[in-house]
């Protein structure tokens, strides 16, 4: 059965510098998605894409967060300056229609800033 | 601002017994509306979708109902299992069909 990947599972780094989490997303699909959880937390919308433009962020998606769909099957999550606070999981989730828009949840990046 | 509340927030069962899970949301005008299972450190799963104009769905021993006009949703579990213990996440897809916001859950453990 087709599912959205993610790497890496678990990823460290230190304040201030940037990351870098992936997506595979399920083939067919042709909107894509970025949420996070933070311990505790509940998931949170970050952004949507859709046709290589976002189609609706979250005010917790500022100048420090941006995506990309570098080539046909991989869709990046980018955190230019990283904070303590963004140290959460981020998941990726992809759609396939207008029709029904179920969207399918990636196993999530944990994202640990130091 | 859609506001998405689960209710309880934590339930302990002994197996066998039926149980019902609670969603609340406050704005009405919704796409649709999935339940998702999260283990722990894990990755969401979807359960069931409920599109805006559907009042229920069905999946083996789980029933979704959904009143759009009370901004309700029930999930319902049949002859509950120990495998069944985990979170349940109840999450509105809004009206333009870009995103989707999640409840807290509520945690299942069903024993032995």
């Amino acid at each position: 059965e087709p599912e959205v990947t993610q790497t890496p599972s678990h990823q460290v780094t230190q304040m201030g510098q940037e990351v870098i989490l992936r997506c595979v997303p399920i083939s067919n699909h042709l909107y894509f998605y970025w949420y996070r959880q933070i311990l505790g937390q509940k998931v949170e919308f970050l952004v949507s894409f859709y046709n290589n433009e976002i189609s609706e962020k979250s005010e917790i998606f500022d100048d420090q967060f941006s995506v990309e769909r570098p080539d046909g099957s991989n869709f990046t999550l980018k955190i230019r300056s990283t904070k303590l606070e963004d140290s959460a999981m981020y998941f990726c989730a992809s759609s396939d229609s207008r029709g029904r828009y179920e969207q399918y949840f990636g196993p999530g990046t944990r994202l640990t800033v130091t | 601002k859609q506001e998405v509340t689960q209710i309880p927030a934590a339930l302990s069962v002994p197996e066998g017994e039926n149980l019902v899970l609670n969603c609340s949301f406050t704005d009405s005008a919704i796409y649709n509306l999935q339940w998702f299972r999260q283990d722990p450190g894990k990755g969401l799963t979807s359960l069931l979708l409920i599109q805006s104009s559907q009042r229920e769905q069905t999946s083996g021993r789980l029933n979704a109902s959904l009143d759009k006009s009370s901004g309700r949703s029930t999930l319902y579990i049949a002859a509950s299992q120990p495998g069944d213990s985990a979170t349940y996440l109840c999450a509105v897809l809004n009206q333009a069909g870009t995103a989707l916001i999640f409840g807290k859950g509520t945690t299942l453990s069903v024993s032995s």
